[in-house]
């Protein structure tokens, strides 16, 4: 079963906005991970947030996390018509060696 | 550029044909992982390997058959495949040491996947 769950499942928005997409997760965990896949190609790591974390930065993204709600947030600033893609929250359960994915928000970016 | 290559990149087979994809990593990784992903669907786990044992089998059927030769490398046999086994198949890996009682706790490195159709 599926660890996380996202919202929205899809987002349009225009390039230059800001775009949010949130995970929400059902048991305790080591770290929460963000990745990004393009159309039918792999995953690509964009950034991993310990359980004892609440907010950390790389670039254009920022990712939040609130352990007592079993959630976090990835946002993009100024996106870019590359940003189109889907985007999976991971989670990492303590006790667990499984990395289970949520659903994936579909991201597109009109330039 | 992934370090971590697949092949082939596309596959078509039919149900009686054995077939393998393959999975290369030169990261010196020691936990390696199969996934399965259909379309508009996040990736769901096959198998995870740690130091060339399985470790992980979440209840594939038999047809799916993982290898791991040696560290850098891990296969996946076909054989009798049906339709509903045409997917995108991904292969990672990753830093973690995956003990009994240890979490995963690094991030997983994939594969461009190779994209299986079974007719």
């Amino acid at each position: 079963s599926q660890q996380g769950e996202e919202d929205p499942q899809a987002l349009s928005i225009q390039e230059g906005e800001n775009a949010t997409m949130n995970c929400s997760y059902k048991t305790s965990i080591n770290n929460l991970q963000w990745y990004r896949q393009n159309s039918g190609r792999g995953l690509v790591h964009l950034i991993l947030i310990r359980s004892n974390e609440r907010e950390k930065h790389s670039g254009r993204l920022r990712v939040t996390l609130d352990t007592s709600k079993k959630s976090s947030s990835l946002l993009i600033t100024a996106s870019r018509a590359a940003d189109t893609a889907s985007y999976f929250c991971a989670t990492a359960p303590i006790g667990g060696f499984k990395t289970i994915f949520g659903a994936g928000t579909r991201l597109f970016v009109k330039a | 550029d992934t370090e971590v290559t697949q092949t082939p990149k596309h596959l078509v087979m039919g149900m009686t044909n054995k077939k393998s994809l393959k999975c290369e990593q030169h990261m010196g990784h020691r936990a390696m992982y199969w996934y399965k992903q259909k379309a508009k669907k996040p990736p769901e786990l096959m198998f995870v390997y740690s130091y060339e044992k399985l470790s992980i089998n979440e209840s594939v059927p038999s047809r799916f058959s993982p290898e791991c030769p040696n560290s850098s490398l891990l296969n996946l046999h076909l054989h009798a495949l049906q339709p509903e086994d045409s997917a995108l198949y991904l292969c990672a890996s990753s830093q973690s040491r995956l003990v009994a009682g240890a979490s995963n706790t690094g991030e997983l490195f994939f594969g461009e996947g190779s994209r299986l159709t079974v007719l």
